[in-house]
């Protein structure tokens, strides 16, 4: 059964616009983790955040920001002001117990274009 | 620098002729693991290890081996590849995932692109 759902597969801005990107899980434990990750075109995956189940508040960093939220069972990432160098696919993905495997959306994969 | 290397990066080869893709972490991580990545499917999970001599299936094991004989390198083994395992394979590694504390972010490796003909 799929865990993560991110159900936009591909989005297109104009750079300086602001995006957001989906995510909706699925877990019955009160315990885990959430994740974003994002793959620019050079292929590589690059962390970027790590939020644990019992903290909601929401995160900021720089141009990013993340938005949990336990009651949709959604953790939302905004790019705000868009770049072309945010281009990439994002992938969103849950950890969970007993195994703590990480558990990965399809990514959405998000074109800036100048 | 704190990395995981992974070869070959790239590899064209034939149905059945076995190949091995080398996986080696050096920041002592005791976690390790497979993951391949199929457009629509994101990343799944083929093989994990908690530690040395320590191995589990993942999702989509079939096809696949692995060994874990020593912390560092966690080597994905296709004793016959056939064409549906064309694919773009990572291995990660990251601290223990105990239950204290909890998940780990994972470090990747830089990815193989495998096509089997």
């Amino acid at each position: 059964a799929q865990k993560v759902t991110q159900a936009q597969t591909e989005i297109s801005v104009v750079e300086k616009e602001d995006v957001t990107l989906d995510c909706v899980y699925e877990t019955r434990d009160t315990t885990y983790y959430l994740f974003w990750y994002k793959q620019p075109p050079s292929g590589e995956l690059v962390f970027l955040i790590r939020r644990n189940s019992f903290d909601e508040q929401n995160e900021i960093s720089g141009r990013y920001s993340w938005n949990f939220q336990k009651s949709t069972s959604s953790f939302n990432f905004t790019i705000t002001a868009s770049q072309v160098v945010d281009s990439a696919v994002y992938f969103c993905a849950l950890s969970e117990r007993p195994r703590w495997d990480m558990r990965f959306g399809a990514g959405t994969r998000l074109t800036v274009k100048p | 620098e704190a990395q995981v290397t992974q070869n070959p990066r790239y590899l064209i080869t034939v149905t059945g002729k076995k190949l091995t893709v080398t996986c080696s972490q050096n920041m002592n991580h005791e976690y390790m693991s497979w993951y391949r990545q199929d457009p629509g499917l994101g990343l799944r999970q083929i093989y994990y290890s908690m530690n040395v001599e320590v191995t589990d299936k993942g999702d989509v094991p079939e096809g696949y081996k692995v060994s874990r004989k020593e912390k560092r390198n966690f080597p994905l083994i296709l004793e016959s590849p056939s064409p549906n395992q064309t694919s773009l394979y990572f291995c990660a590694s990251s601290l223990f995932p105990g239950a204290s504390s909890g998940a780990n972010v994972l470090t990747f490796g830089a990815g193989s692109r495998l096509t089997v003909l």
